[in-house]
């Protein structure tokens, strides 16, 4: 069974387009977040979600929106595609948003902008 | 700001001893540690708290010196399974977000 799972696993799009990743989680935690991790292998957090509200926002692009209709999901939708938004973008869930429990870590998205 | 990890990469042979340090320049809260192999997702593996104790399981354990605002990563006897990139994540007084380190990148060679 897959704990923390994201589609697509690529995405490769043009430049000015739109474009959603998903993620889903099935271990009844509480708290999901978006991470960049850039070429350099810096892995950032862009989004907190703690019971479906925003917690979270690491002054990412307005072009970046995050939507969780429920606990178990957290998707990111990206307008106007940038060269720079090449990265893979890990979708990760907690049992509550303080840093006293683990993260797991969905397998990530590799987004290319051509 | 981002934790720094030293060393940034480091070759070992099967059996070699290894530590991976993470400075903060921010009093720490807790720190966790995670390893990521080659296109795959980052592994916890595991978290110290301010005031904890040292951590530990099987061959790969933690120190957390909060004067010094750093942490150690200790792998004894590395396995050739050893090997990824380590990172360790910091969390500040009154701030629970993860800040992640720069990343150590371990090979372990047979």
């Amino acid at each position: 069974d897959t704990a923390v799972s994201q589609t697509p696993k690529y995405l490769v799009t043009q430049m000015g387009n739109d474009k959603s990743i998903k993620c889903e989680q099935n271990l009844g935690h509480d708290t999901m977040y978006w991470y960049k991790q850039d070429s350099k292998k810096f892995l950032k957090i862009m989004f907190s979600y703690n019971n479906k509200e925003l917690i979270i926002n690491e002054t990412v692009p307005n072009r970046f929106s995050p939507k969780s209709p429920d606990k178990a999901h957290l998707n990111l939708h990206i307008n106007s595609l940038e060269l720079g938004d090449s990265a893979v973008y890990f979708c990760a869930s907690g049992t509550d948003p303080s840093s006293y429990n683990e993260q797991f870590f969905g397998p990530g998205t590799r987004l290319t902008v051509l | 700001q981002q934790p720094v990890q030293s060393p940034q990469a480091v070759i070992l042979r099967e059996g070699e001893d290894a530590v991976i340090n993470c400075s903060s320049s921010k009093a720490l809260y807790s720190v966790h540690w995670y390893r990521q192999k080659h296109g795959e997702a980052p592994v916890f593996l595991m978290i110290l708290l301010k005031g904890g104790e040292q951590k530990g399981h099987d061959k790969i354990s933690a120190s957390f010196n909060e004067k010094k605002q750093q942490s150690s990563l200790y792998l004894t006897a590395s396995q050739l399974s050893y090997s990824g990139t380590y990172f360790c994540g910091t969390a500040n007084f009154g701030n629970e977000k993860l800040t992640f380190g720069t990343g150590t990148r371990l090979t372990i060679i047979p």
